[in-house]
């Protein structure tokens, strides 16, 4: 049974360009989270979806950050213009129950984004 | 804002030794959860605790939870070198709200 898949796995991008992440969630579960994770910061919750919807968009951290999921089965996080603070690995997680979190997250593993 | 506090931030011991890492807030978690990160990968869950004073057991890691649901702690009897990585604590402090990480606790255990 896959897991919970991520694309790219590494990214390097100049200052300024578009950067678009891509995750493929487990199938059947109904709630997704978009994570970065970073020495200083440690793991920040950026956005979640329960049911493809929007829940909680609070931690995206400017209007640069964008999150869709169009469908069940796929959902990006796009940064665009993307600076140099951005770098951070970015992990995408889903869970099962659609409760916000309660019930385990399966984490993927993770976008390395460095922004030169 | 809700806050988890993990300690120590970094710890480094030798193979067979006993060591305990903390989790601590000062709201109430109605859960907590502990997930270990290795090098290179996502969080996985460990252990869910839910009452206050639970202990639970995993080999030869044990999970407290305390009386008052503020605190957490995990303690590793006889690490070996594969229990090294990083050890986070998520708390939920309510129904409808999503997961809170602490930053973690980063071991390595030497052969």
């Amino acid at each position: 049974d896959a897991g919970v898949i991520q694309s790219p796995r590494h990214e390097v991008t100049e200052m300024g360009q578009e950067v678009t992440l891509r995750c493929k969630p487990i199938s059947g579960h109904n709630s997704l989270f978009w994570y970065r994770q970073t020495m200083m910061r440690g793991l920040e919750l950026l956005i979640y979806f329960n049911n493809n919807v929007p829940i909680d968009d609070s931690g995206m951290p400017e209007d640069r950050f964008s999150a869709k999921m169009p469908n069940a089965s796929f959902s990006t996080l796009k940064i665009q213009p993307s600076e140099p603070r951005d770098s951070a690995v970015y992990f995408c997680a889903s869970s099962p129950l659609g409760r916000g979190g309660f019930e385990t997250q399966y984490f993927g593993p993770g976008t390395r984004l460095l922004v030169l | 804002t809700q806050l988890l506090e993990q300690s120590p931030q970094f710890l480094s011991i030798q193979e067979g030794e006993n060591l305990t890492v903390y989790c601590n807030s000062s709201s109430v978690f109605s859960s907590l959860q502990w997930y270990r990160q290795e090098p290179g990968e996502g969080p996985v869950l460990l252990v869910t605790v839910v009452t206050g004073g639970e202990v639970k057991k995993l080999k030869r890691l044990t999970f407290q939870f305390g009386d008052a649901r503020k605190d957490s702690s995990l303690h590793i009897t006889a690490a070996q070198p594969g229990d090294t990585g990083l050890y986070l604590c998520a708390g939920l402090f309510s129904g409808n709200t999503p997961l809170v990480f602490g930053k973690g606790t980063r071991l390595s255990v030497i052969a």
